[in-house]
């Protein structure tokens, strides 16, 4: 069964360091996303992206954040300059348009960032 | 705007035990809900959905009634067993017409521990 993939699985960085999370969504879906949860909170979303650009981004999404779709299959989450606060599990997730506008989200397993 | 609220846990059962997890949420227009889980050490994946009113989602024995007169999606397994021992998010995201991009907004997560 096709599945998100992320990469790497736990990063640890020195606060001010720039970060770049992966994702190869599943391959035919259009729609993609961050989401990010603090421990013991939770899960917040952070932005959507479609037809190469930002759908939507919530506030937590600052100009210290980017997202890019490089080639045809990686979804990356840069942090340009991290925050002790940016410590979380960031979670991509994709999901096809279909008849409905939209389609359920699947996840991947979560990058696990620690900034110390 | 959008919000989801879930019972307070964590939750612990004895195998065997019936298990309710309350879900309400605020949203305008006609969203689709969801329940994801998240096991230890795994990310999220998608345990049932309901796209419209009255709709039951059901998978694993688990399932949910989109109540739009109650505002809820209720989670219910009559049985539960010890793998059932996860994290239980509640979800929603805007229905057909809306302007979110299938972004979705989640519960704070109930911890469900099944011990046998």
């Amino acid at each position: 069964e096709p599945e998100v993939t992320q990469t790497p699985s736990h990063q640890v960085t020195q606060m001010g360091q720039e970060v770049i999370l992966r994702c190869v969504p599943i391959s035919n879906h259009l729609y993609f996303y961050w989401y990010r949860q603090i421990l013991g909170q939770k899960v917040e979303f952070l932005v959507s992206f479609y037809n190469n650009e930002i759908s939507e981004k919530s506030e937590i999404f600052d100009d210290q954040f980017s997202v890019e779709r490089p080639d045809g299959s990686n979804f990356t989450l840069k942090i340009r300059s991290t925050k002790l606060e940016d410590s979380a599990m960031y979670f991509c997730a994709s999901s096809a348009p279909s008849g409905v506008v939209f389609e359920t989200q699947y996840f991947g397993p979560g990058t696990r960032l620690l900034v110390l | 705007g959008n919000s989801v609220t879930q019972m307070e846990g964590p939750v612990t059962l004895s195998e065997e035990a019936f298990l309710t997890i309350n879900c309400t949420y605020t949203a305008t227009g006609y969203p689709s809900l969801f329940w994801y889980v998240q096991y230890p050490g795994e990310g999220l994946q998608l345990l049932l959905k309901a796209t419209k009113a009255d709709d039951k989602g059901s998978n694993k024995g688990f399932e949910a009634t989109y109540r739009k007169e109650t505002t809820s999606f209720h989670l219910e397994k009559g049985s539960v067993q010890v793998s059932d021992s996860a994290v239980y998010f509640c979800a929603l995201t805007k229905g057909a017409g809306g302007t979110s991009y299938g972004k979705l907004t989640f519960g704070q997560g109930t911890i469900l521990t099944v011990h046998p």
